[in-house]
């Protein structure tokens, strides 16, 4: 069975810092991946993800994740954060083939500190 | 408009209450979800619906009966709940196919609270 783990359940950051959100997941066969972000009083958005080629992903807003399938990883990182990047980020993994089932970790709430 | 909406945002409803959850979704999608988001657990999969027809249920309570009346439409029929049963409910739709790694689309989620 595929899981995911996000380690840090919240990441205070100071506004134009780097950041870097961990995720890490386990798989017995290949994975797609996926970061997401919820907004205050939202749902979730699709941010970027990985099905195959390039490791190095880019998405909306900045954000960028790269794909290391020896550490069984998928980070997030965006050079400079901005205010309105405040929010939880959910990493998530599928496995192919079948209907879509989506396994999401528990989320990492971002906190941009003017 | 937004892609996928949900009726109502807020719910407040009594132990022995029965109640609806409202979903539409204009995509034109083909896979529709109902998750639920409790605080600092991971987002819970309760029920998958593919070309209309139920092809998930991850051992939900039968207090929570999901009805797919056609692709656009998803309702959560609520009835009898327990307070442990406060939480977000979104709605989700994706184009399903012989693959996965398709984008979900979520709705801004039903905050329900059961008092």
């Amino acid at each position: 069975a595929q899981s995911v783990t996000q380690l840090d359940s919240q990441v205070p950051v100071f506004e134009e810092a780097p950041v870097e959100l961990r995720c890490n997941y386990s798989s017995s066969v290949s994975v797609y991946l996926f970061w997401y972000v919820q907004y205050p009083n939202q749902g979730l958005q699709l941010l970027l993800k990985y099905l195959s080629g390039s490791t190095l992903v880019k998405g909306i807003n900045g954000f960028e994740a790269e794909f290391n399938k020896s550490q069984t990883s998928f980070h997030l990182r965006k050079p400079s954060v901005h205010i309105s990047d405040t929010a939880e980020y959910f990493c998530a993994v599928s496995e192919p083939g079948g209907y879509q089932k989506v396994t999401f970790g528990t989320g990492t709430k971002l906190q941009v500190i003017p | 408009e937004t892609g996928v909406t949900q009726t109502p945002r807020h719910l407040v409803m009594g132990m022995t209450n029965k109640k609806s959850l409202k979903c539409e979704q204009h995509l034109g999608h083909n896979a529709m979800y109902w998750y639920k988001q409790s605080a600092k657990k991971p987002l819970e999969l309760m029920f998958v619906y593919s070309l209309e027809e139920r092809v998930e249920n991850n051992s939900v309570p039968s207090r929570f009966s999901p009805e797919c009346p056609n692709s656009s439409h998803l309702f959560l029929h609520l009835h009898t709940l327990q307070p442990e049963d406060s939480a977000l409910y979104l709605c989700a739709s994706s184009q399903d196919g012989a693959t996965s790694g398709n984008t979900i689309y979520f709705g801004e989620g039903s905050w329900l609270t059961v008092v």
